[in-house]
């Protein structure tokens, strides 16, 4: 059974400052995506990474997808205030559904 | 072009009460599938359907059921709600079942069981 663990599940940082987010999946994964949902809100899709090696940006955000070692990770550079939310990775492996993992709560502080 | 839309927005019911939420998917997708988003938690997914028919269903029990219509909106109904049962549940909608195609999100109905 596909399991989804991201690391860390609380994050604080200061502005300015890097730092990268880590989800791991336990079996293969067609696609793996990375949403951010603020509080009381949906879920906003930012990335979906398709293939070993795939990597996207996005203002201050990269994720990118290493399929043999079965790792994405998302990338924060530049830490600003509006990116304080809780950070999502799904693996959608097969099947019809999407599998999630506990998500990040990101703080980001000036 | 009109994204995923869900109603009602919030609702609260008491315990074993029923349920129905409701969910039109994006222009042009065919497949609904439905999460439940516990506070504090990632979604999970509850089932999806395709062509009038559930295709795959998560870990939950009977007390949760679904239907689509031939429009490709679609119904989930909660039976004898429990206080657990309190949480978001997301709709998202896909051109298609399996995991070809992406799924995309509507903006979720929050269910309080009190």
């Amino acid at each position: 059974e596909l399991k989804v663990e991201q690391n860390p599940l609380f994050l604080s940082m200061q502005e300015g400052k890097n730092y990268t987010i880590y989800c791991n999946y336990s079996t293969t994964s067609d696609r793996l995506y990375w949403y951010r949902q603020d509080p009381g809100k949906s879920l906003e899709s930012l990335f979906v990474l398709l293939s070993n090696g795939a990597v996207k940006q996005e203002g201050r955000l990269m994720a990118s997808l290493d399929t043999k070692a079965r790792l994405s990770t998302l990338h924060i550079t530049a830490a600003v205030h509006d990116l304080s939310a809780t950070y999502f990775c799904a693996s959608q492996g097969g099947s019809e559904k999407l599998v999630f993992g506990k998500g990040t709560k990101l703080t980001v502080n000036p | 072009d009109a994204g995923v839309t869900q109603s009602p927005t919030h609702l609260i019911k008491t315990r074993g009460q029923q349920v129905t939420l409701r969910c039109s998917p994006k222009s042009g997708h065919d497949t609904v599938s439905w999460y439940q988003q516990a506070l504090g938690q990632g979604p999970q997914f509850i089932f999806q359907y395709y062509e009038e028919e559930e295709r795959q269903r998560g870990n939950f029990p009977d007390r949760f059921s679904g239907h689509q219509f031939p429009n490709y909106s679609s119904e989930l109904n909660v039976n004898a709600l429990l206080l657990g049962d309190s949480a978001l549940y997301l709709c998202a909608s896909s051109l298609g079942p399996g995991s070809a195609y992406e799924q995309y999100f509507g903006p979720g109905t929050r269910l309080t069981v009190t």
